[in-house]
């Protein structure tokens, strides 16, 4: 398998603009969660689905953000408009086995998308 | 989201020598704890992952272990190489979300 898949790997865009990254999972996992890493904040989680449904976004620092999963190998994090504060790396990961399984499993990370928001 | 703490932030370490070092997390509601390696530029990967007390794992030179009742985990590094520097993040969940702690950066000196 090639892993977690994330799209652009790179992104710069003005503020106001709209921003959607893209985010392919390990075949086979029903899990799949979108984090944001800040210098001030670290690695923080978004949101996750589990078998394509949002199930906590809670991370989800404003309604400018908003995360799809249409199927069970295509997840997006659209970001509108933007703002120079949301200028940061956003990994996707994905496991097979969730919090259901009394959390023993692993997270496979994508190699993230860095977008700066000028 | 758990308090998951990580000391120390970094350190550095001759080649050769062994190094340790602490994740420290709150011990109720405790499911399992993960260790990642996140190198520069790349994204983290897994180690470990640790459900019980008293657990110990290993994977090569790199050991972890566990105490769920006074909430720590240490992970240890044997006989360091270059290659092993990175940083090495540790995070908890407790019934549906992972809590990342800020992560101990490794610098190993040739």
């Amino acid at each position: 398998d090639a892993g977690v898949i994330q799209s652009p790997r790179h992104e710069v865009t003005e503020m106001g603009q709209e921003v959607t990254l893209r985010c392919k999972p390990i075949s086979g996992h029903d899990y799949l969660f979108w984090y944001r890493q800040t210098m001030m904040r670290g690695l923080e989680l978004l949101i996750y689905f589990n078998n394509n449904v949002p199930i906590d976004d809670s991370g989800m620092p404003e309604d400018r953000f908003s995360a799809k999963m249409p199927n069970a190998s295509f997840s997006t994090l659209k970001i509108q408009p933007s703002e120079p504060r949301d200028s940061a790396v956003y990994f996707c990961a994905s496991s097979f086995a969730g919090p259901s399984s009394g959390g023993s499993y692993e997270q496979y990370f994508g190699p993230g998308t860095r977008l700066t928001v000028t | 989201i758990l308090n998951v703490e990580q000391s120390p932030q970094s350190l550095h370490v001759q080649e050769g020598d062994s190094t340790n070092f602490t994740c420290s997390f709150p011990s109720s509601n405790f499911y399992a704890l993960h260790w990642y390696r996140w190198e520069t530029a790349k994204s983290p990967e897994a180690l470990f992952v640790m459900t019980l007390n008293g657990d110990e794992k290993k994977k090569g030179r790199i050991s972890a272990t566990l105490n769920t009742k006074e909430g720590y985990s240490y992970l240890y590094i044997k006989g360091s190489q270059p290659e092993d520097s990175a940083t090495y993040l540790c995070a908890v969940n407790n019934d549906y979300k992972l809590s990342f702690g800020a992560g101990t950066t490794v610098t190993v000196r040739a």
